[in-house]
Formats: C-alpha cells, sequence, structure tokens
C-alpha cells in the first residue's frame, strides 16, 4: 500500500494564477480531507468528504474548491492563488467508522509570491 | 464540535516519562479521544486513542478520566526523537460530522 499520496511535494506559483494539488489513497478509505499548516501553526480544516460525490467546508474553505469524483482522489483547487495562501497542505484519510484512525499524506509545500 | 486545549510547550528529560495533558470538557459520550504527532513538518502520525477506557500500545499509554473532560497521554521512556508537536483531537465514533479539529497542540521538547 502506498498510503496517501500528494504530488506535487512543493509548487511556486504567482498571485493570480490557479493550481491543483492532487490527493489519492488506496486504503479505500470513505473520509479524505485537507488540511493547511502555516508556520508555528497547528493544522486548520479546509474542506472535508465522506465519500464519493459528498464534500463539506471546514474551518477555512474560502478560496478552495474540492470534489470527490471517486473513492480514491480527493483534489483541491486553488482558484486564483493569494500569497496569504502560502502554506504547507495536508492531505488525510480515514475510514468513517468509530475508532479509526487518520493518515496523513507527505504535504505540499505551497509558496505564492 | 468538541473542541481540546492542551499546554503549549512541555520539557521531558531523556529516559523519563513524558505526561502530556489534553482537556476536553465539552466531549460527548460518542466521541473518541485521538493522540497524534508532527516531528518538524512531516505529516502528523498517529499514537493511540481511546473512547472511555485506557489504552496502551507500542508507543505510548492512553490515560481518560472517568467523566471523560481530560486525558493524559504518557510516553514511558522519552528519548530525543519523541521531540515533537502533539495533537490531541475527538472524533464521533458513530456516522455524522467528521470534523476532525486540531488545536495548536503541545510542543514537547526531550532533553538529553
Amino acid at each position: 500500500n502506498a498510503g496517501v499520496t500528494q504530488t506535487p511535494k512543493f509548487q511556486v506559483l504567482k498571485t493570480g494564477q490557479s493550481m491543483t494539488l492532487q490527493c489519492a489513497q488506496d486504503m479505500n478509505h470513505e473520509y479524505m480531507s485537507w488540511y493547511r499548516q502555516d508556520p508555528g501553526m497547528g493544522l486548520r480544516l479546509i474542506h472535508y468528504s465522506v465519500g464519493a460525490g459528498i464534500t463539506d467546508q471546514g474551518e477555512v474553505p474560502n478560496g478552495y474548491n474540492v470534489s470527490r469524483s471517486t473513492t480514491e482522489d480527493f483534489p483541491l483547487r486553488l482558484l486564483s492563488a493569494a500569497p496569504s495562501q502560502t502554506s504547507v497542505y495536508f492531505c488525510a484519510s480515514s475510514y468513517s467508522r468509530g475508532g479509526s484512525p487518520l493518515h496523513f499524506g507527505n504535504g505540499t509545500r505551497l509558496t505564492v509570491t | 464540535d468538541a473542541k481540546t486545549t492542551q499546554p503549549t510547550s512541555m520539557d521531558c528529560a531523556e529516559g523519563r516519562a513524558a505526561n502530556l495533558p489534553c482537556n476536553h470538557s465539552t466531549i460527548s459520550g460518542n466521541e473518541y479521544v485521538y493522540w497524534y504527532r508532527q516531528i518538524h513538518s512531516q505529516g502528523p502520525q498517529y499514537i493511540i486513542h481511546g473512547l472511555k477506557n485506557n489504552e496502551t500500545n507500542e508507543m505510548a499509554s492512553l490515560i481518560i478520566t472517568e467523566d471523560r473532560k481530560s486525558s493524559t497521554l504518557i510516553l514511558p521512556h522519552a528519548t530525543l526523537r519523541d521531540t515533537a508537536v502533539y495533537y490531541c483531537i475527538v472524533r464521533p465514533s458513530t456516522s455524522g460530522t467528521y470534523k476532525y479539529i486540531f488545536g495548536t497542540g503541545t510542543r514537547l521538547k526531550v532533553l538529553a
């Protein structure tokens, strides 16, 4: 099992550009989520999904879109990048049943200039 | 969604037990307590979880108070490699809201 795979590992964008951060898991997890982590801060939930076709907003959803067309993939789209979106982005997944821990990817470091 | 409160930072001598507290006074009866840690800027790593009873695995022990309003993660013999940020979060045990909300965690520094 590869677990949770995030691509790219690093990305530099100019203000106003758009891009998609990819997240894939091969554990057949129903639940997937995106977090951002700013320097010296904790993780903040952006969006999450409890299954294909179902998404919902987290704590800081503005400026980001998600979709869940398959169980395996949960891409995060930045529509018009802003310097405030410079951060490390983590994708995580788990089974929906209680007692199932989150599995995290290794993160994508995004810099918006 | 239940919130958790943790001290900002703690130090522990190498080889001693590290006891990390977490307050979750608004936890409901169907919510698990989970602990994760994050070393440098890697993805958080799952450590342990529990519902009502104390739990132990190869990494740590979790002590949950009888009223479930607080818990303590115990690393029995801390090593330098245990230096990390430790997060305590709660999550429902049944279907419903899945907002895993992480706070700022406790920065544990293990001293040689």
